[in-house]
């Protein structure tokens, strides 16, 4: 399974974009870039998710580089209410189940 | 509509009690997940159910562990005689299944807290 590499933590000032890096040097070509969010004591939340090409939603961005080892989700605004853990998940192709790594903790500060 | 739900919020129990933890998933979400979560940590993968078929229990740590979905709807996830490494958050997550390569999104619950005394 291709495994993740992300920052533990970062901060981001309140209105200004976060923007999130993550490693995955091993990923295979038929597998999807996930990323969720864990708000404190609630369980994670999917935010978006891509395979090649970028994908933005009304939540974030996802920027995959061309060789796809390494992604970027952009929060373009981040509120207080964006603090939380941000998870870099590689899905393998032939099951369903997400491997969680440590993920980033964000801290959004006004 | 309803998102997932999960009962008890909370459960103590005294080592070598038997625990018994329900999952009330998205009306209509074929798959079903459990994750299990010790503080400070990112989820682990336990089990995982499409409509009632156990496709995955690759992560269940032992066999003390023991999750079933009979119809396909509501999922039990039951601990026999629980240690206190089983002290943990276990998270049920529901989605619509597969489409292609691409899963659907899984959409969690707020977790079981549980502790063993």
């Amino acid at each position: 399974d291709a495994k993740t590499t992300q920052p533990t933590s970062m901060d981001c000032a309140e209105g200004r974009a976060a923007n999130l890096p993550c490693n995955h040097s091993t990923i295979s070509g038929n597998e999807y870039v996930y990323w969720y969010r864990q708000i404190h004591s609630q369980g994670p939340q999917y935010i978006i998710h891509g395979l090649k090409n970028n994908e933005t939603n009304e939540m974030a961005s996802l920027i995959i580089t061309e060789d796809r080892k390494s992604s970027t989700l952009i929060l373009p605004h981040a509120t207080l209410r964006d603090t939380a853990v941000y998870y870099c998940i590689v899905r393998p192709y032939n099951t369903d189940k997400l491997i969680f790594g440590t993920g980033t903790r964000l801290q959004v500060f006004p | 509509g309803a998102g997932v739900s999960q009962s008890p919020r909370y459960k103590v129990a005294k080592r070598g009690q038997d625990v018994a933890l329900r999952c009330d998933p998205i009306s209509g979400h074929v798959s079903l997940f459990w994750y299990q979560q010790a503080l400070g940590q990112g989820p682990e993968f336990l089990t995982y159910f499409q409509n009632e078929a156990q496709l995955d229990k690759s992560g269940l740590p032992s066999d003390r562990f023991f999750a079933e979905r009979p119809e396909g709807s509501v999922s039990t996830l039951k601990i026999q005689r629980t240690q206190q490494e089983d002290s943990a958050v276990y998270l049920c997550a529901s989605s619509l299944g597969t489409s292609g390569g691409a899963t659907y999104e899984q959409y969690f619950g707020p977790g079981t807290r549980l502790t063993v005394t």
